[in-house]
């Protein structure tokens, strides 16, 4: 079965510094890979995915992540950070075979200090 | 702010009884999935509904049930609760049966079980 790991449940940046949050995975097939945003009492908002193609995924709110097949990472970045980015950040898989289970990682909570 | 949306926001039952929620999805989806989300987790699926019918199910007991309705909207029904069962609830769409598709989450239903 598939899984994810954000292996830092907290990173803490300065605003207008460059941030990165981790992602491991683990699929039988090809992955097909998603980040989500969580603001405080809100449901998910879809940043990016990766499904094929180009290793580097542009998304939402100046936010993007590289696709790293070899070392099993997809790790989400930003050239620099602001306040308003402060939130739970989580990394998401499928497999190619798998339609309907999406494993979630535990969530990595982001904060932006001015 | 996604098309999804859910009913009640917060509810607050006691053990052994029954609670039924609810999510509407976003216009034009067909596919609607639910997953439980514990303090200080990520989101695990709960099954999945396809056209009406069941399309996959996580690790969850058969007291989860639900029902998708002929405009794609869903219900999720959990009988016999458990304290173990205060999460935080979301019902997210998607266009298509693909795994490639990303969600569109709606914002929760708060379940509290004393």
């Amino acid at each position: 079965a598939q899984s994810v790991a954000q292996p830092e449940d907290q990173v803490n940046v300065a605003e207008g510094n460059p941030l990165t949050v981790k992602c491991t995975y683990s699929v039988s097939g090809n992955p097909y890979l998603f980040w989500y945003v969580q603001y405080p009492n809100r449901g998910l908002q879809f940043l990016l995915k990766y499904i094929t193609g180009d290793n580097l995924v542009k998304g939402s709110y100046g936010f993007e992540a590289e696709f790293n097949k070899s070392q099993t990472s997809f790790h989400l970045k930003k050239p620099s950070a602001l306040v308003s980015d402060s939130a739970l950040y989580f990394c998401a898989v499928r497999d190619e075979y798998n339609n309907n289970d999406m494993r979630f990682g535990a969530g990595t909570r982001l904060t932006v200090k001015p | 702010e996604t098309g999804v949306t859910q009913s009640p926001t917060h509810l607050i039952k006691t053990r052994g009884q029954q609670v039924t929620l609810r999510c509407s999805s976003q216009s034009g989806h067909n596919t609607v999935s639910w997953y439980q989300q514990a303090l200080g987790q990520g989101p695990q699926f709960i099954f999945q509904y396809y056209r009406e019918e069941e399309n996959g199910r996580g690790n969850f007991p058969p007291r989860f049930s639900g029902l998708q309705f002929p405009n794609y909207s869903s219900e999720l029904n959990v009988n016999a609760l458990e304290l173990d069962d205060s999460a935080l609830y979301l019902c997210a769409s998607s266009p298509r049966l693909a795994g490639n598709y990303e969600q569109y989450f709606g914002p929760g239903t708060r379940l509290t079980v004393t």
